[in-house]
């Protein structure tokens, strides 16, 4: 069964420091996988989209990687802010996109 | 336009009543889906477009629910007979491509309907 998995559920950190959301799937044979933030009553927002032959990518403070053998991505946002206070959520493409359930993020001042 | 966009942002209806909810993709997006996502819960899937097609209804919860497209745009889902399960946030997206074609198949999402069935 094709299952995408986001842990922690909940994050929170001091302004300032770097953030790592984690991304596990079960099937290696992505086609690719896209990463959004969703704010609260929102919908969600693309951040970044990795195809299934890159390594990395990269957008500002934020860059993401994959390791499709290892069924992970990791999404690092740099130098955390207030603003970066949100629910991320991972969604795999082996076809139609499936997400896993998110990680709320609250960045405190 | 700009984005993705659907109409109404917020519906409350009785239970037993028919709702139309609308998502207009962004201008030259082929593929379009519908996602549901309840409190507390993840998006769960209910159906894609490709073009006025849909290759892939497995996520329709029930036959209450149904899904067109025209024109290669605008789509309307449809929930008739209305239960209060059927109370969540519907979201639509779009993508230039249907999956699978690389970064093309990116999903830009609209900002959603909130369905309230009382």
């Amino acid at each position: 069964k094709q299952e995408v998995t986001q842990i922690p559920a909940a994050l929170s950190v001091p302004e300032g420091e770097n953030l790592v959301l984690n991304c596990s799937f079960t099937d290696s044979a992505i086609y690719n996988l896209q990463w959004f933030r969703q704010d609260p009553g929102k919908g969600l927002t693309s951040l970044l989209l990795i195809q299934s032959s890159q390594r990395e990518q990269t957008s500002g403070r934020l860059n993401a990687s994959l390791d499709k053998s290892s069924g992970r991505s990791t999404l690092y946002i740099a130098a955390s802010q207030p603003g970066d206070s949100a629910t991320y959520l991972c969604a795999v493409s082996w076809g139609k996109f499936q997400f896993g359930a998110g990680t709320q993020v609250v960045v405190t001042p | 336009g700009a984005g993705v966009s659907q109409s109404p942002s917020n519906k409350v209806t009785e239970k037993g009543k028919d709702v139309e909810l609308r998502c207009d993709p962004i201008s030259g997006h082929t593929a379009l889906y519908w996602y549901r996502q309840s409190l507390g819960q993840g998006l769960e899937f209910l159906i894609y477009f490709q073009g006025n097609s849909a290759p892939d209804k497995s996520g329709l919860p029930s036959d209450r629910f149904s899904a067109e497209r025209t024109g290669g745009s605008v789509s309307t889902l449809t929930i008739q007979r209305t239960q209060q399960e059927d109370s969540a946030v519907y979201l639509c997206a779009s993508s230039l491509r249907p999956p699978p074609s690389g970064s093309y198949n990116e999903q830009f999402f609209g900002p959603g309907t909130r369905l309230t069935v009382l």
